[in-house]
């Protein structure tokens, strides 16, 4: 079964940064587009960003272009989310998912993702 | 406002059948990019029900089963159990201004 383990979570104040962590076990890690993806408190899920296995491309959702980096250490089987200027807006819960199939869109495996808090 | 359009919420009773819609455009479901669907049962993560617009990874009920035609998608729960209470989203991938994976707004199913 695939596990993903999201930490680097919690409470952060307007402007701020956190990065995000994430580690996976019991699958080739290095060879999985990977994408992180939020939910808001009592909202739908939405898509953040996405690596491909390499490295070599990243994709992010418009609202955090610019101020989002994500990337990965295969060696270490991690992905992480870097955040910075965040707002109130950008409070969710994140969730580290592997993404599989055509287009690498289909998103098999996800975590118990970690809760992210902007607040002053 | 999400890129694919579902019901807000859908009901039905136990052992009746529900359709959950799911409503894109020329860019994502229509320009032939698979739909699959997540079932969220509440303080849970996401899990996958439906890939490839209409398989059924192991271990998911035969009761689930999904469809997609034109810039449409369905997921159909046939014989409703109360443990199928839960929301449901679809998700595809659009490829309009730039690359992006896309979610519907989610339904919340209600078992009466």
């Amino acid at each position: 079964e695939v596990k993903l383990v999201e930490s680097g979570g919690g409470l952060v104040k307007p402007g701020g940064s956190l990065r995000l962590s994430c580690e996976g076990s019991t699958f080739m890690f290095g060879s999985f587009r990977m994408n992180w993806v939020r939910q808001a408190p009592g909202k739908g899920l939405q898509w953040v960003a996405c690596i491909s296995s390499g490295s070599e491309k990243t994709f992010y959702e418009d609202s955090v272009r610019g101020r989002f980096t994500i990337s990965r250490d295969n060696d270490k089987k991690a992905l992480y989310l870097e955040m910075n200027s965040l707002t109130a807006e950008d409070t969710a819960i994140y969730y580290c998912v592997r993404a599989v199939g055509a287009k690498a869109s289909e998103l098999d495996s996800w975590g118990p993702g970690t809760l992210v808090t902007v607040t002053s | 406002q999400s890129v694919l359009t579902q019901p807000p919420s859908v009901s039905g009773a136990p052992g009746q059948r529900v359709t959950i819609s799911c409503t894109g455009g020329s860019s994502n479901i229509g320009a032939g990019y698979d739909v699959h669907w997540y079932q969220q049962i509440p303080g849970t993560a996401p899990k996958l029900l439906i890939y490839e617009n209409r398989h059924r990874p192991s271990g998911v009920p035969d009761r689930f089963s999904a469809s997609k035609s034109g810039t449409s998608a369905s997921l159909v729960i046939t014989g409703l159990q109360a443990e199928d209470e839960a929301d449901y989203y679809c998700q595809s991938y659009d490829v309009g201004l730039t690359e992006s994976v896309i979610f519907g707004g989610g339904t919340k199913l209600i078992v009466l």
